[in-house]
């Protein structure tokens, strides 16, 4: 099984600051990676797939990079509604798995 | 856009059963892909298992093949799952999960319900 390692698992930024969000996978998966953000009681809502490609409706400020092993979410600057937990997921092989999660919470 | 709304969580005894159901709304739900989902307490989240647009394409986690099944109604934009022979560990949050898109499953989902909890417990 792909082991998805997320890191920090919590990050304590400002309104306005850049945020990386880190996602290693245990095995390559090529550019099969979505990463998808969750608040609690509603419905986790996919941001980028592909690695690199926003899903539609995503402002511009969430971008994602990598291949192979390490991939990275970046939010450029942040904005109240982006304070939430974001998990990447590789569908680059079978099962299908998700990382852990990294929190990011309001400093 | 579209809307997911699972429903038929609750608490069943092991070895029990329950149905689930996700009715979708806002699209055009026969030409999707479906899937269903879980996170257990403490867990990462877990895909389970996927449907085609005409049922005839199906697959399952070994963690619950032989256990769940999944169909879906197409007539009354709806998708399901089966679950039989539950277990404390088949305790979760279950969610269903669009494909993103097109006749061959991408595997990576682009709409989701808000899920519904199912408990196992003596």
């Amino acid at each position: 099984e792909n082991v998805l390692t997320q890191s920090p698992g919590t990050l304590s930024l400002s309104l306005g600051e850049r945020a990386t969000l880190s996602c290693r996978t245990s095995q390559a998966v090529n550019k099969y990676l979505a990463w998808y953000q969750r608040k609690p009681g509603q419905a986790p809502r996919l941001l980028i797939y592909g690695a690199s490609n926003r899903a539609t409706g995503i402002p511009d400020r969430f971008s994602g990079s990598g291949s192979g092993t390490d991939f990275t979410l970046t939010i450029s600057r942040l904005e109240p509604e982006d304070f939430a937990v974001y998990h990447c997921h590789q569908y680059g092989g079978s099962p299908l798995t998700f990382g852990g999660g990294t929190k990011v919470e309001i400093k | 856009e579209g809307h997911l709304v699972e429903s038929g969580g609750g608490l069943v005894h092991p070895g029990g059963s329950l149905r689930l159901s996700c009715a979708a709304s806002g699209f055009t739900f026969s030409t999707y892909v479906m899937n269903w989902l879980r996170q257990a307490p403490g867990k990462d989240l877990e895909w389970i298992s996927y449907i085609s647009t005409d049922s005839t394409t199906i697959s399952y986690a070994d963690s619950v093949k032989g256990r769940f099944t999944i169909s879906r109604d197409n007539a009354k934009n709806s998708l399901y799952l089966q679950t039989s022979s539950l277990r404390d560990d088949d305790t979760a949050v279950y969610y269903c999960a669009r494909d993103f898109g097109g006749l061959a499953p991408n595997w990576f989902f682009d709409l989701w319900g808000r899920g519904t909890l199912v408990t196992v417990s003596s």
